[in-house]
């Protein structure tokens, strides 16, 4: 099983759709969870960290459930720009806080 | 944020010849560095972790006499991928850490290896 799941996609929607992600990790010791944006043939951002009593940052709000390992990451009114790849990341501690992808969800929104 | 460069952006080599990659950290000062590698339409695979002044630490099916890393200052860090072959092509990508738990990500390096 892998460490980290997730649907790989592609989830075609268009502008203005609500959209939801799901995440699952196999690792009941890890310890912080993260929503990372890659764009094509880029690097990985940051997009929010994921907290237990779950967390908004404008049209993007993120869920942990811990009991069921999983976690996901909820988008309203898309946008064109918000196409890109969903990493669901995470911190499986140890001395080194070691971090774990997952392979990424692809989202495509169209006009 | 902080900002992590990596040079160079893109590489082409032929096969068995070395490759170095440079990350540095801009602004702050990276106690701990991470090489970690993406194929295509895979996730990233966390290859080494390297603490400035010590040995890196690597995962588990990564040769470390393949991938030389060395951790010398507190804003360098670099990979060498010795005698490449066309397998290890890819996309590599560092990160950093300072003091938060934060990793912040290089721009990435694309070795395409003949």
């Amino acid at each position: 099983r892998k460490e980290v799941e997730q649907d790989p996609g592609p989830f075609n929607v268009p502008e203005g759709a609500t959209v939801a992600f799901n995440c699952t990790y196999s690792n009941s010791a890890s310890q912080s969870f993260f929503w990372y944006r890659q764009d094509c043939r880029k690097e990985p951002k940051l997009l929010m960290s994921v907290y237990s009593s779950g967390n908004e940052d404008g049209r993007f709000t993120a869920q942990l459930n811990r009991a069921s390992q999983y976690i996901s990451l909820l988008i309203r009114d898309s946008k064109l720009s918000d196409s890109a790849t969903y990493l669901c990341v995470v911190n499986i501690g140890g001395g080194f806080q070691k971090l774990v992808f997952g392979t990424g969800t692809r989202l495509l929104v169209s006009p | 944020g902080a900002v992590v460069s990596q040079h160079p952006s893109r590489v082409i080599c032929k096969s068995g010849t070395s490759v170095k990659i440079e990350c540095r950290s801009l602004d702050f000062q990276a106690t701990t560095m991470f090489w970690y590698r993406q194929f295509p339409k895979q996730s990233l695979m966390l290859m080494a972790t390297s603490n400035e002044g010590s040995k890196a630490t690597y995962e588990q099916g990564v040769e470390k006499d393949k991938f030389l890393i060395n951790h010398a200052s507190l804003t360098l860090s670099t990979l060498t991928v010795t005698s490449a072959h066309p397998e290890d092509s890819s996309f590599y990508i560092c990160s950093a850490r300072g003091s938060t738990d934060t990793q912040y990500f290089g721009p990435g390096t694309r070795l395409t290896v003949l």
